[in-house]
């Protein structure tokens, strides 16, 4: 257990709709990612928080938004969904160790969108 | 731009014996490399990475990795495999603080290592 949950683990919805992925990093840990694996686009970096700012930008797609709030847990809203978002969602937590972050995943929500 | 190769999409290998499993890199400056294993339905799990120094690094469950400069390679190796190492790896790669390349990590494409009796 790496200390990082995602909520919920499981979502099925349809197309046009909007769903909220919740992530509550592990203790202490300011910086949260999030990311995208699907069977196409692999595993790819969207976007990344620290202590409430956002820090960077991958390839994350305007229908797509994301906050870190004060108590530190992070949510990704996706908007007008589509076929293709349907995807497994991770989030990640960073804690500095050895002269870099380390990041650890949370289990992921699996997204399907019908 | 910095990218991560796994040549192998899947790798077969008896119990008990040596696994090998491949990546090359490529990043601007020196990299930060990392290994992560993925089980069914479950999130990853960082199992080691590499920063500087000693070119062999130790990481978790008998794993470790041995970086190459010359060959930009990063490749995973266990001295004796057990079935229930069978699951999906990934190596991974940043920049480094010097470099000033952020955080994100760019992941290739997994292995999928399978250990049999």
């Amino acid at each position: 257990d790496s200390g990082v949950t995602q909520t919920p683990k499981h979502l099925i919805t349809a197309t046009g709709q909007r769903v909220t992925l919740r992530c509550s990093p592990r203790s202490g840990d300011l910086s949260v990612y999030w990311y995208q694996q699907s069977l196409d686009q692999g595993l790819q970096f969207l976007i990344q928080y620290y202590n409430g700012e956002e820090r960077a930008k991958g390839n994350i797609l305007e229908r797509f938004s994301a906050q870190q709030f004060p108590d530190l847990h992070s949510e990704l809203n996706l908007s007008s969904l589509e076929l293709g978002d349907s995807a497994l969602y991770f989030c990640a937590s960073s804690v500095w160790t050895s002269g870099t972050d380390t990041q650890y995943f949370g289990p992921g929500t699996r997204l399907t969108v019908l | 731009a910095q990218s991560v190769a796994q040549p192998e999409d899947q790798v077969n290998v008896a119990e008990g014996n040596p696994l090998t499993v491949k990546c090359t890199y490529s990043v601007s400056g020196n990299p930060y490399l990392f290994w992560y294993v993925q089980y069914p339905n479950r999130g990853l799990q960082f199992l080691l990475k590499y920063i500087t120094g000693d070119n062999l690094v130790k990481g978790s469950y008998g794993f470790e990795a041995e970086f190459n400069k010359s060959q930009t390679s990063f490749h995973l190796k266990k001295p004796s495999a057990l079935v229930s190492d069978s699951a999906l790896y990934f190596c991974a790669v940043r920049p480094s603080i010097l470099t000033g390349g952020g955080n994100k990590l760019t992941f290739g494409t997994g292995t999928q290592l399978k250990v049999e009796l």
